[in-house]
Parts: structure tokens; sequence; C-alpha cells
């Protein structure tokens, strides 16, 4: 299809076990955000690729979280040694340009850690 | 620090009638604010943006309308189907710190045929 695509859809870890996110944005898309999304709250933001230039990542939680475009399009989520408070939704944004652009978003991974 | 609230968590509206759903901001350097519909297991769709040069936007049964002075939001949808409810955010950017949107809760949408 044309949209945004996230796999998996849903992922459970194990508390302390590493999770990857994988985000294939529309193409030619030049910007990419990821946020996670707690139940019963709006998205929040935790970073932002430009191409491969990731240009914001002031909304990582913790060193923990890391996240990677090495060739401007497919974006993967890394979170180490996942801990409960992890569980959320992630979800995946791309859009053509920079500034007013909507965000195209993906249906999102769901991550449970137990 | 809340920048973007609604303040409604659920609103039931009848079909065929007008939807309002609100959204109060506080920083004063958002720039652009746009509205997203979002189903169950399924990510936040666009629905309509609004830029902070305009008090107005509409397309087809869905308008929204910017309050600068009073830093209120608002999106009105007539006439409402039972195929829009759905949870609605409003997001806002400000174009001082890059293209990141900033969401609120969400308003809980139920039309009832």
């Amino acid at each position: 299809g044309a949209g945004v695509s996230q796999s998996p859809r849903y992922k459970v870890a194990k508390r302390g076990q590493d999770v990857a996110l994988r985000c294939d944005p529309i193409s030619g898309h030049v910007s990419l955000f990821w946020y996670q999304q707690a139940l019963g709250q709006g998205p929040e933001f935790l970073t932002y690729f430009q191409n491969e230039a990731q240009l914001d990542k002031s909304g990582l939680p913790s060193d923990r979280f890391f996240a990677e475009r090495p060739e401007g399009s497919v974006s993967t989520l890394k979170i180490q040694r996942t801990q409960q408070e992890d569980s959320a939704v992630y979800l995946c944004a791309s859009s053509l340009v920079w500034g007013n652009s909507p965000l195209h978003f993906g249906n999102g991974t769901r991550l449970t850690v137990t | 620090d809340q920048q973007v609230k609604q303040n409604s968590p659920s609103l039931s509206v009848q079909e065929g009638r007008i939807s309002i759903l609100n959204c109060d901001y506080t920083n004063s350097m958002f720039d652009y604010f746009l509205w997203y519909k979002k189903y169950p297991a399924e990510g936040p769709t666009f629905l309509i943006s609004i830029s902070s040069i305009k008090d107005k936007n509409e397309d087809g049964r869905f308008t929204v309308f910017l309050n600068k002075s009073a830093k209120h939001l608002s999106l009105h949808i007539v006439p409402s189907q039972p195929g829009d409810s759905a949870v609605y955010f409003c997001a806002a950017r400000d174009g001082t710190s890059g293209s990141r949107l900033t969401f609120g809760e969400g308003t809980q949408l139920t039309v009832n045929p």
C-alpha cells in the first residue's frame, strides 16, 4: 500500500529484553517521526529525522531508547532492557516536506512488557 | 506542562446534528494547528489543518476555527454521521522548534443514529 507501514503490529517482551520496531515511511517522504502513545493519552513526541539526519531526539525518555534511519528511508526504534513503563503504542509518521505539512501515521506497534 | 489541552474526554451527539470539539493551548509560538481522527487499533488520520494567519478553514463537513487571542481551537462537524464516531486529537506545531507536533489528550466522539 501507499501508507506508512509499521512492524510488528504487536510485540510482547519480557522485562529486560531488547526490542526493535520498524517503520517504512511513505515513499519520498523526507521527514520521519516517532511518537509514543500511552493508554488514554495523546501521542508524545520521541524523535525526528530529516532524511538520514536525526534532528531532534529530545523526546526520547532515556538512553535505553535509540532510533536510526541510515539510508533516509526505513527507520528502526530500538529499546534496550525494556521496562514495564515502556508498554505503549509506538507510532511512526512521515511527511513530504519540513514545515507546514501534515504527518501521516502508521497503525503503530503495541508493545507490552511483562 | 500540558501545552495542548482537550478538556472534554467525551462527547455524544445525535446523527445529523453539529459536533463541536474544543482545544486550548498555552504556547503562543504555535503557528500551525491540525485535527486528527483515530479509530481503535489504527493510527491517527489527518483531518484538517489551519495556519495561524487564518481564523477559519473549511473542508466539506469539517470546519476548524482558530481564536488566537483566546488560544482556542475548535472543530465543527456538520451534519454528524455515525461513521464520525472516533477519538479526535488536536495538535499544534511550534515553528521555532522544528516540525514536531504537540498533541492534546483526545476527545471520544460518539454519534448516535
